[in-house]
């Protein structure tokens, strides 16, 4: 089946300490997303690839960094991690040529101790 | 700034009744609205969609409503099952210009179905 897989599903990582999610897909779609949900809030966009083209939100931290080394995978690196960024990960992707809604990973909850 | 929003956290419903799940947004630019449902431990996976040229979609048991005037829509489950437990999550997007297809989200219901 034709599905976005994220890897891990559970990381934890120590305060400050690099930590890269993984996100790929077999759906061939040309836009990928990243998003961060933390409890019982909406799930925030931090950036997104259109192809190769990056697309930062403006209030994404720098801490945040984002590659997308082909059409299948994207990763977040998140370089210095703080408590503050525990949260679960959401990795989405879509196809920009029709109208439709984007289809997400099952998600990286990131423990930060 | 919250430009969409779910006001209630949480909603009860009795299996085989209609649940009514709510969602207002602010910005007048957002043309295309979604529902997501999401289990815990997956991630959102879409229920349905509907376009700001319409003001009903229906799909099986699910019919989303929209009122441009009053910027809501809402989600009508009917019968509700207690499969359909869940988080639902509204969501908005401006079809228009670079967003590529950006969605802003709401904070979710969470619909509890009793047996």
């Amino acid at each position: 089946d034709a599905m976005v897989i994220q890897n891990p599903r559970y990381q934890v990582t120590q305060f400050g300490k690099p930590v890269t999610l993984s996100c790929s897909q077999t759906l061939n779609h040309n836009v990928m997303y990243w998003y961060q949900q933390k409890s019982s809030q909406a799930p925030k966009l931090l950036f997104h690839y259109y192809d190769k083209d990056f697309n930062n939100e403006a209030d994404t931290p720098d801490n945040f960094q984002s590659r997308r080394p082909n059409t299948s995978f994207c990763f977040l690196d998140i370089r210095s991690p703080g408590l503050g960024d525990a949260a679960m990960y959401l990795c989405a992707t879509r196809d920009l040529g029709l109208m439709g809604e984007q289809f997400f990973g099952p998600g990286t909850r990131l423990t930060v101790l | 700034d919250q430009q969409v929003k779910q006001n209630s956290p949480s909603l009860s419903v009795q299996e085989g009744r209609i649940s009514i799940l709510n969602c207002d947004y602010t910005n007048s630019m957002f043309d295309y609205f979604l529902w997501y449902k999401k289990y815990p431990a997956e991630g959102p996976t879409f229920l349905i969609s509907i376009s700001s040229i319409k003001d009903k979609n229906e799909d099986g048991r699910f019919t989303v409503f929209l009122n441009k005037s009053a910027k809501h829509l809402s989600l009508h489950i009917v019968p509700s099952q207690p499969g359909d437990s869940a988080v639902y999550f509204c969501a908005a997007s401006a079809t228009g210009g670079t967003s590529y297809g950006k969605l802003t989200f709401g904070q979710g219901t969470i619909l509890t179905v009793h047996p």
